[in-house]
């Protein structure tokens, strides 16, 4: 079974509107992290947001904020006015507890925000 | 300063060439990882390497050579590559130790790499 899972693989979005992007997770570890990453078509990775499985609110950065719901085993990514510079490429990830240093990457889903 | 630089941004090469990739940080981080990444894929793991010693390898084939000469720095060797290694290596580095499912990674801007 996939263990991060995003079932959007493209989305369009108004210039100024919000936006959700979703992420399923499959995990039977109590400890993890899940994170948000966005990919412009210049290719460098940039990171955005920080889920920890024990934080009880939802992490925020800026215009970006996280819908964390872990009995639905979610952690959909909120981007709130949306701009044109939020076109990318957006991954959702996951480290687990008793998985080292490895960090597990979803499909993607590509947001393309019309002016 | 949550910088990752890497160096050359393209690099076009032979199948007989040999050519390395460079990637540095300055923050201090003591894990550092190489990823390659396919064309609307998302990255696949190669190395990791922690406090400078390689911790992980992805069964990736020998033509591909990673070497951390320092807690900064990350190479990584390519030799006798095949057309199907073209793509973008994208290079990441984290704090390490500590509690790990909350080390986040920061990447670099890539290498775009295309094998004739």
């Amino acid at each position: 079974a996939q263990k991060i899972t995003q079932t959007q693989p493209g989305m369009f979005v108004q210039e100024k509107e919000a936006v959700t992007l979703d992420c399923t997770y499959d995990t039977s570890d109590q400890s993890y992290g899940l994170f948000w990453y966005k990919q412009p078509s210049s290719g460098e990775m940039i990171f955005l947001i920080y889920q920890g499985s024990y934080d009880e609110q939802n992490a925020t950065e800026g215009r970006y904020s996280l819908n964390f719901q872990k009995a639905r085993k979610s952690a959909n990514l909120v981007i709130s006015a949306s701009q044109l510079g939020d076109s990318a490429m957006y991954f959702c990830a996951m480290r687990e507890g008793n998985a080292g240093n490895m960090l597990t990457f979803g499909g993607g889903t590509r947001l393309m925000v019309k002016p | 300063d949550t910088e990752v630089t890497q160096t050359p941004k393209h690099l076009v090469m032979g199948m007989t060439n040999k050519k390395s990739l460079k990637c540095e940080q300055h923050m201090g981080h003591r894990a550092m990882y190489w990823y390659k990444q396919k064309a609307k894929k998302p990255p696949e793991l190669m190395f990791v390497y922690s406090y400078e010693k390689l911790s992980i390898n992805e069964s990736v084939p020998s033509r591909f050579s990673p070497e951390c000469p320092n807690s900064s720095l990350l190479n990584l060797h390519l030799h006798a590559l095949q057309p199907e290694d073209s793509a973008l290596y994208l290079c990441a580095s984290s704090r390490g130790g500590g509690v790990e499912y909350t080390d986040t990674q920061y990447f670099g801007p890539g290498t775009r790499l295309t094998v004739l």
